[in-house]
């Protein structure tokens, strides 16, 4: 099955500067990868998600890359601001049913 | 905005007891899924479900798992036997379409075996 792998598992920036998550996955014929963030006790929501079709994907400071041939997918955001703290989830489906398969999470703490 | 509702919010029981944790997918949605998640830990699939049968399940799904559509709106998990290691966030989702829409969450049920 699909397995992927997520990096920080903890991430620290200062308001303003960027933060950037990186995942990777195992199954070729993965085709869609989204982005959620959790915060504290609440359900997961989706930010940003791109499929297999395109090599990158922005969203005002947030922006997903997606490399096909390395089998690597990273989350990019700019000018973080506190808010931003959150647990970051990159999830990929293993094909044929909209299944998703998580990696681990990243925390990313923004500080003021 | 249309939300995939959950209920109840928190549920305690005791190791051995039957529960069922229900969800309301949004309306138009034809796929459900239950997903797991242990503190501080990953999301974690447990199945899928479309055209009132079961898609796909993981390996933690086993025998002491069932779901059910039981009418036109609810999507309910039933754990027969609840052990401690069955703690956990359980969380609802939906989509609309297979291969790579968006699924919807719900807030989840957090489920405390005692």
């Amino acid at each position: 099955g699909e397995n992927v792998e997520q990096h920080p598992s903890t991430l620290s920036v200062q308001e303003g500067d960027s933060a950037v998550i990186k995942c990777t996955y195992s199954d070729s014929a993965s085709n869609y990868f989204p982005w959620y963030k959790q915060e504290l006790g609440k359900r997961p929501q989706l930010i940003i998600d791109i499929r297999s079709n395109v090599g990158e994907k922005k969203d005002q400071r947030i922006a997903v890359t997606l490399n096909k041939t390395a089998k690597h997918f990273s989350l990019h955001i700019t000018e973080t601001q506190p808010e931003d703290s959150a647990v970051y989830f990159c999830a990929a489906t293993p094909g044929g049913y909209s299944t998703l398969t998580f990696g681990k999470g990243t925390m990313l703490l923004v500080s003021p | 905005e249309p939300e995939v509702t959950q209920t109840p919010s928190h549920q305690v029981t005791q190791m051995g007891q039957e529960v069922i944790l229900r969800c309301v997918p949004i309306s138009n949605h034809l796929y459900f899924y239950w997903y797991r998640q242990i503190l501080g830990q990953k999301v974690e699939f447990l199945v899928s479900f479309y055209n009132n049968e079961i898609s796909e399940k993981s390996e933690i799904f086993d025998d002491q798992f069932s779901v059910e559509r039981p009418d036109g709106s609810n999507f309910t998990l039933k754990i027969r036997s609840t052990k401690l290691e069955d703690s956990a966030m359980y969380f609802c989702a939906s989509s609309d379409e297979v291969r790579g829409t968006e699924a919807f969450f719900g807030q989840g049920t957090r489920l405390t075996v005692v």
